[in-house]
């Protein structure tokens, strides 16, 4: 089976601009959560979607929002980007039936820098 | 809310040592999984562990679930230069989200 993949892997965007991101889980993974890693603050849970429906979030201000898609496929949206959003920010997917459902696979993610 | 914390932030193993990694949950977590991040790469799924007391062994690294599945830890034996990473320990809250440790970032003194 194919792994997570992400694009683009690299991004440079100014303050004020918005970015979409975009992640493809494995085959049959109907559930995809959203990280954004950085050095500081670890791996920080932004949102995961199951069935095109937003299950969980994290606590990130309303400018990170995300859609999931009827094939799995999601996107993670920032608007209004700021110097910290500069990030690692890795997409997981999993079967997502529940609590032993739940092994994340991670793709390679999108290193996005904002100057 | 659930907070997982892990210690130490860093780890410098000699080659050939041992070292453990601990990961504490303010709640009690119905699992906790082990996940591995080479520098450079994304994290990658260890194993999870379910059941009070679990112990799980692969290869030279051995992890534990507390009886009262509040805690985990990771041990390494016999470190070698591939052990080089950052471990992360991960709890649900519920179902359907994880709680990541800020991770043990493991360096190697050949």
């Amino acid at each position: 089976k194919a792994g997570v993949t992400q694009t683009p892997r690299y991004l440079i965007k100014t303050r004020g601009q918005q970015v979409t991101l975009s992640c493809s889980p494995i085959s049959g993974h109907r559930s995809v959560s959203w990280y954004q890693q950085t050095p500081g603050q670890g791996l920080q849970f932004l949102f995961e979607y199951f069935s095109e429906t937003q299950r969980n979030k994290g606590n990130f201000p309303g400018r990170f929002s995300g859609r999931q898609f009827s094939n799995s496929r999601s996107e993670m949206n920032v608007s209004t980007l700021e110097l910290g959003d500069s990030a690692l920010y890795l997409c997981a997917s999993s079967l997502g039936g529940g609590t032993n459902d739940n092994e994340q696979f991670f793709g390679p993610g999108t290193r996005l820098t904002v100057l | 809310g659930q907070q997982v914390m892990q210690i130490p932030q860093y780890q410098h193993v000699q080659e050939g040592e041992d070292f453990t990694t601990y990961c504490n949950s303010s709640t009690t977590l119905s699992n906790i999984q082990w996940y591995k991040q080479r520098p450079g790469g994304h994290p990658v799924f260890l194993i999870q562990l379910v059941k009070s007391g679990e112990v799980k062994k692969q290869k030279r690294l051995t992890f534990q679930f507390g009886e009262a599945k509040k805690n985990s830890s990771l041990h390494i034996t016999a470190t070698q230069t591939t052990d080089v990473g950052t471990y992360f320990c991960a709890g649900p809250p519920n179902d359907y989200k994880l709680s990541f440790g800020a991770g043990t970032t493991v360096t190697v003194r050949a």
